[in-house]
């Protein structure tokens, strides 16, 4: 069955410190995308990122980057100079492939997430 | 600028007594989808639609169920709140093409509160 586990319950920072925080997944599918998304204390989730199975090349957008390693199922996420306004929780997910009525659509699994604080 | 809109955005209601959470969008998306986050907790889907076509997920409790009118709203009825089911619930939408490989719009959620 798909998991994901996000093992640091929380974080805390004092701002401009580099923050990485861990994602680790299980799925018996070969194509499936992957997520991040940042849940700030208003409530909603905001998308970040989507990496498909097949793309291992990392990504910078910013002070953001966004480490896959199929070979150890691995999503890392890296805040570079973290401020104070990147405390939020944020969410690793996995999407995969499903169907119903004939339509397909994607499955999110979360993980737990990890509760980012970035301190003055 | 075009979002999902959740009211209200907090409720609160008495043990057994239904409750109807609404939703809307104006992204003009295909699917929608709602989810219940407990305190501390991953969201967790409960259903979508694609269009008008309804979608269960196999555990979520028959006390829930919902309603899309049109393409625009949908609705999340709990028929007997229970005081496990207080949560904050969140309504997604997506673009019908692409499958698991569009990324989620989320309105800001409803906390439920049960009495």
């Amino acid at each position: 069955a798909q998991k994901v586990t996000q093992a640091q319950t929380e974080i805390s920072v004092v701002e401009k410190e580099d923050v990485t925080l861990d994602c680790v997944y299980e799925t018996r599918d070969t194509t499936y995308y992957l997520f991040w998304y940042k849940q700030p204390p208003s409530g909603e989730l905001v998308f970040l990122i989507r990496r498909n199975s097949f793309d291992e090349q990392n990504e910078i957008s910013g002070r953001y980057s966004w480490n896959f390693q199929k070979s150890t199922s691995s999503f890392n996420f890296t805040i570079t100079a973290s401020q104070v306004v990147d405390s939020a929780v944020y969410f690793c997910a996995l999407s995969e492939p499903r169907l119903a009525g004939g339509t397909s659509y994607g499955k999110l699994t979360f993980g737990q997430g990890t509760i980012l604080t970035v301190h003055p | 600028d075009a979002m999902v809109i959740q009211n209200p955005r907090y409720q609160v209601t008495q043990f057994g007594k239904p409750v109807t959470l609404s939703c809307s969008q104006t992204l003009n998306h295909n699917v929608m989808y709602w989810y219940q986050q407990k305190s501390s907790q991953a969201p967790k889907l409960l259903f979508h639609y694609y269009d008008k076509d309804f979608n269960n997920e196999a555990d979520t409790p028959d006390n829930f169920q919902s309603r899309r009118p049109n393409t625009s709203f949908c609705f999340l009825d709990i028929r007997s709140p229970g005081l496990g089911d207080a949560a904050m619930y969140l309504c997604a939408t997506s673009r019908d093409k692409g499958g698991a490989y569009n990324e989620q719009f989320f309105g800001p959620g409803t906390r439920l509160t049960v009495l």
